[in-house]
């Protein structure tokens, strides 16, 4: 059965560091892996979509790598901002067709 | 492009009680997902339609859980009776093709329930 954590469960940061969130995964056999973003009281925003070939993906200010072998995926946000406080998620597709598995998403809070 | 729709946004109810929730994904997208979000955990998969027919519903408790999706359109999420532990955010997704591998899931604002 996969299972998805992420680490760490929450991180406070200064505006402007760098910062990464990981995601590991048990079950390597994964189609694709998904970031999302969850603002309190909102739904997902998907972010970044790996597919299980690719390595990385990069959208602005934000990078994602995947490393299927050992089970792990980094977002990489680059000069952080207060905007970017929220709950970030990851979920791994395990199967051709099937739903995403999440992890429980790290929350972040960019002080100013 | 309008996004998943999902109403109510919020619902208190007392336990043993009934409560409906009802999405509407976006135009054109064949399949439609159910997730329940508890707080502090990621979404869970309760139910998956591929149209109207049910792909994957193995984690819904059906004793009490019950959805449907007629026409293929939108859908409509059941509780009853409702338990203390059902207490959750109830969000919807949906995505344009089921067997595509690189589909993205579209998620709605979802509906928060409080069962007291």
């Amino acid at each position: 059965k996969q299972e998805v954590t992420q680490i760490p469960a929450a991180l406070s940061v200064p505006e402007g560091e760098n910062l990464v969130l990981n995601c590991s995964f048990t079950d390597s056999a994964i189609y694709n892996l998904q970031w999302f973003r969850q603002d309190p009281g909102k739904g997902l925003t998907s972010l970044l979509l790996i597919q299980s070939s690719q390595r990385e993906q990069t959208s602005g200010r934000l990078n994602a790598s995947l490393d299927k072998s050992s089970g792990r995926s980094t977002l990489y946000i680059a000069a952080s901002q207060p905007g970017d406080s929220a709950t970030y998620l990851c979920a791994v597709r395990v199967n051709y067709g099937q739903n995403f598995v999440f992890g429980p998403g790290t929350r972040l809070s960019v002080l100013p | 492009e309008a996004g998943v729709a999902q109403s109510p946004r919020y619902k208190i109810i007392e336990k043993r009680q009934s409560v409906a929730f009802w999405c509407n994904p976006i135009s054109g997208h064949a399949t439609l997902y159910w997730y329940q979000q508890i707080l502090g955990q990621g979404p869970k998969l309760l139910i998956q339609f591929q149209n109207n027919g049910v792909v994957d519903d193995s984690q819904l408790p059906k004793d009490r859980f019950s959805a449907e999706r007629l026409k293929g359109v939108d859908s409509t999420l059941k509780i009853q009776p409702a338990k203390l532990e059902d207490s959750a955010v109830y969000l919807c997704a949906s995505s344009p093709l089921r067997l595509a591998v690189n589909n993205e899931q579209f998620f709605g604002p979802g509906t928060r329930l409080t069962v007291l």
